[in-house]
């Protein structure tokens, strides 16, 4: 059974820094894309960005590049999503998600979700 | 970076259909074949109900079809019933190397 669990629930203060992650099972971890949607409070969904565990080819929504990293260890079958300098706008639900092996296929497997606050 | 536009609630009563539009551009719904359908009850995670703009993953109840015609897509619900109340979104490929995909602003679906 394909899985996709999430780290837990953060709290934070603005300017610090966050690393969550997704662990993947059941399928091979490698051979698919697997991506970050952010879901503001009350809102629709946006897509963020993916890596290829595989090889780390990484890829960003023009909206999130050079505010998130994303990365992943294919050794543990975990993605991470980070920041380096937290906002009050990011508090959100993060799903991680999991891709097809060729991009343009749909997110056919969902995380739980991390909802991050971020408040002083 | 444009979000797909979809009406914001559409409603029925059971037994009836219901269609949701995505209205995208010719570089993303219209570019590709790529668009998918994601249904979302309140503080669940979204789940794939159509993908390449017509299939229907395995457990899909077939009242779900989707169609495109130009930049825009179609969900419809055949058969409304109690449990198809939720938020639905569209989501467009939108090319590797420059905005890779687009969400559609959501689409509450309420059942009479």
């Amino acid at each position: 059974e394909v899985q996709l669990v999430q780290s837990g629930a953060e709290v934070k203060k603005p300017g610090e820094s966050l690393k969550i992650s997704c662990k993947g099972s059941g399928y091979s971890f490698t051979s698919y894309w697997i991506g970050w949607v952010r879901q503001m409070p009350g809102k629709g969904l946006e897509w963020m960005g993916i890596i290829y565990p595989g090889d780390s080819d990484t890829r960003y929504s023009p909206s999130f590049q050079g505010q998130v990293t994303i990365s992943a260890d294919k050794s543990i079958s975990t993605a991470y999503l980070q920041w380096s300098s937290l906002k009050a706008s990011d508090t959100a639900m993060y799903y991680c998600v999991r891709h097809g092996s060729v991009l343009g296929q749909p997110f056919d497997y969902w995380g739980q979700g991390t909802l991050v606050t971020v408040s002083s | 970076q444009s979000a797909l536009t979809q009406p914001r609630s559409v409603s029925g009563s059971p037994g009836q259909s219901v269609t949701i539009s995505c209205t995208g551009t010719s570089s993303d719904v219209g570019g590709y074949n790529y668009v998918s359908w994601y249904q979302q009850h309140p503080g669940k995670a979204p789940k794939l109900m159509i993908y390449d703009v017509s299939k229907r993953p395995s457990g899909v109840p077939d009242r779900f079809s989707g169609s495109k015609s130009g930049n825009t897509a179609s969900l419809t619900i055949s058969g409304l019933q109690a449990e198809d109340e939720a938020d639905y979104y569209c989501c467009s490929y939108a090319g590797s190397y420059t905005r890779g995909y687009v969400f559609g602003t959501g689409t509450k679906v309420t059942v009479l």
